[in-house]
């Protein structure tokens, strides 16, 4: 089954915890994203990446690290978690965006619920 | 930063009711997607719409561009329980490849 998995689903941990959020695709989508979500604020772009060791920020980048060292994997990594990072968090990937304008579909993970006491 | 805003944020009828949810922005998009999210899970692709204009349909739902390419509508007919989820609006924009500009969120809840 074509799918977007993400690790952990839902997590709780205290300030400053280093923590890792695993995202994996098996679609062999060259393009993958990380998005939080928050009530009124829709899904804001955190990081994405175009393809194997090609990251590049988002628009809320602060406090959160990617790295893309394999096409499948895409994790999200926070050094140090502070309670404004307390959010649900969506992984996502896309076949490359080749065909302008008719923008590519996202492909979304189930979300991971995160939060920092 | 492109914003979109959605209206209304909450909306709460019952079976058999009309709606329509709004999508705005300052800015022009060249595509305009639709997703639908339910508890629990990750935003599913409904529709893209690409043509100043252009109008699509998918069963009881119709998807409209706006003719400047700055607005959408989203209209159920005769909505169902299994409408229930939260839509959300996501714009193109070209910053040298495609990024999607999401919207706020519309969530409709449809009572039987």
């Amino acid at each position: 089954e074509a799918q977007v998995t993400q690790n952990p689903r839902y997590l709780i941990t205290v300030t400053g915890k280093k923590l890792t959020v695993t995202c994996s695709q098996n679609m062999n989508h060259e393009y993958m994203s990380w998005y939080r979500q928050d009530p009124g604020l829709g899904l804001r772009q955190i990081y994405y990446s175009m393809n194997v060791e090609v990251t590049d920020k988002g628009d809320v980048p602060e406090g959160y690290k990617v790295s893309r060292k394999e096409k499948r994997n895409f994790p999200l990594i926070l050094e140090s978690p502070s309670p404004n990072q307390t959010s649900l968090y969506f992984c996502a990937s896309s076949p490359f965006w080749t065909d302008f304008p008719n923008t590519g579909e996202l492909f979304f993970g189930e979300g991971s619920r995160l939060t920092v006491l | 930063t492109q914003l979109l805003e959605q209206s209304p944020q909450f909306l709460s009828i019952q079976e058999g009711e009309n709606l329509t949810v709004y999508c705005n922005s300052s800015s022009v998009f060249s595509s305009l997607q639709w997703y639908r999210q339910e508890p629990g899970e990750g935003p599913v692709l409904l529709v893209t719409v690409v043509t100043g204009g252009e109008v699509k349909k998918l069963k009881r739902l119709t998807f409209q561009f706006g003719d400047a390419r700055k607005d959408s509508s989203l209209h159920i007919t005769a909505a169902q329980p299994g409408d229930t989820g939260l839509y959300l609006c996501a714009g193109a924009v070209n910053t040298g490849f495609q990024k999607l500009v999401f919207g706020t969120g519309t969530r409709l809840l449809v009572s039987p």
